[in-house]
C-alpha cells in the first residue's frame, strides 16, 4: 500500500532563517505531488505542484521554493523566511491510476 | 479555471440528526468531485468521490454525497450525526480533462454535531 511521510510534524524558526521541509511517499511510482498552504485553519492553497523528478510549477508568487530532486522526494524550502510564512503545510500525492489525492499529517509551521 | 463554492462557514447539527454540507462547482467538461474531513492538526482524510455513474455517492464512516449536474452540486450527507462528525470539510474538484489537472479546494464547512 502506499505512504506518504511529512516532516517534521512542528516546527518554530526565526525570522529571516531557512526552511527545509520534506515529505516522500513509499509504494508507488511517478506520483503527482503537491505542497499546500492552510493559513488560519481553513482554505488550502496549492503552492506547487510537481508531474515529475525536476519539474516543478508554482502557483503562487511567494517567499518559498520546492524541489523534487527524487521520483518519490518533494522539498519545501525558504532562503529567508518570514513572519507571513507561518501555517499549516500540507504535502499531498496523486497517481494517474487514481483520480483523488492523498495528505500526510502537515507540518505546523510558526515564524517567530 | 476550476473552483468550488462552500457556501456555510460553519453547519451546527444535533446529534442523532441528518446532516448536509453544501459544495457548488465550476469546471470546463464534466469534474471529478471529493469530500475530504481534516481533524485539528491533521492532514486531510478522503471521503469519498464521483467519477462517473450513480448522481449518489457512499463514502466512509456513513457519508454520502449526490451529485446534481444541473444545479453543479455536491452536497455531502449522513443520515444520522455523531459527535466524533464535528470537524472540517472540504470540498474538491478536478476537471475530468486529458493531461495533468490540479484539485481545487473550497474553503472548508466546519461541522458541529452537539450531544
Amino acid at each position: 500500500s502506499q505512504t506518504i511521510h511529512q516532516w517534521p510534524a512542528t516546527l518554530v524558526q526565526p525570522v529571516g532563517s531557512p526552511l527545509s521541509l520534506e515529505c516522500t511517499v513509499e509504494g508507488t511510482s511517478n506520483p503527482n505531488l503537491y505542497w499546500y498552504r492552510q493559513a488560519a485553519g481553513r482554505g488550502l492553497q496549492l503552492l506547487f505542484y510537481s508531474v515529475g523528478i525536476g519539474q516543478i510549477s508554482s502557483e503562487v508568487p511567494q517567499n518559498l521554493s520546492a524541489s523534487r530532486p527524487q521520483d518519490r522526494q518533494f522539498i519545501l524550502s525558504s532562503k529567508k523566511l518570514l513572519l507571513s510564512d507561518s501555517g499549516f503545510y500540507l504535502c499531498a500525492w496523486s497517481a494517474l491510476w487514481t483520480t483523488e489525492a492523498f495528505f500526510g499529517q502537515g507540518t505546523r509551521l510558526t515564524v517567530v | 479555471a476550476q473552483s468550488v463554492a462552500q457556501p456555510e462557514d460553519q453547519v451546527n447539527v444535533a446529534e442523532g440528526n441528518p446532516l448536509t454540507v453544501k459544495c457548488t462547482y465550476s469546471v470546463s467538461g464534466n469534474p471529478y468531485l471529493f469530500w475530504y474531513v481534516q481533524y485539528p492538526n491533521r492532514g486531510l482524510q478522503f471521503l469519498l468521490k464521483y467519477i462517473t455513474g450513480d448522481n449518489l455517492v457512499k463514502g466512509s464512516y456513513g457519508f454520502e454525497a449526490e451529485f446534481n449536474k444541473s444545479q453543479t452540486s455536491f452536497h455531502l450527507k449522513k443520515p444520522s450525526a455523531l459527535v466524533s462528525d464535528s470537524a472540517l470539510y472540504f470540498c474538491a474538484v478536478r476537471a475530468m480533462n486529458t493531461g495533468f489537472q490540479k484539485l481545487v479546494f473550497g474553503t472548508g464547512t466546519r461541522l458541529l454535531v452537539s450531544p
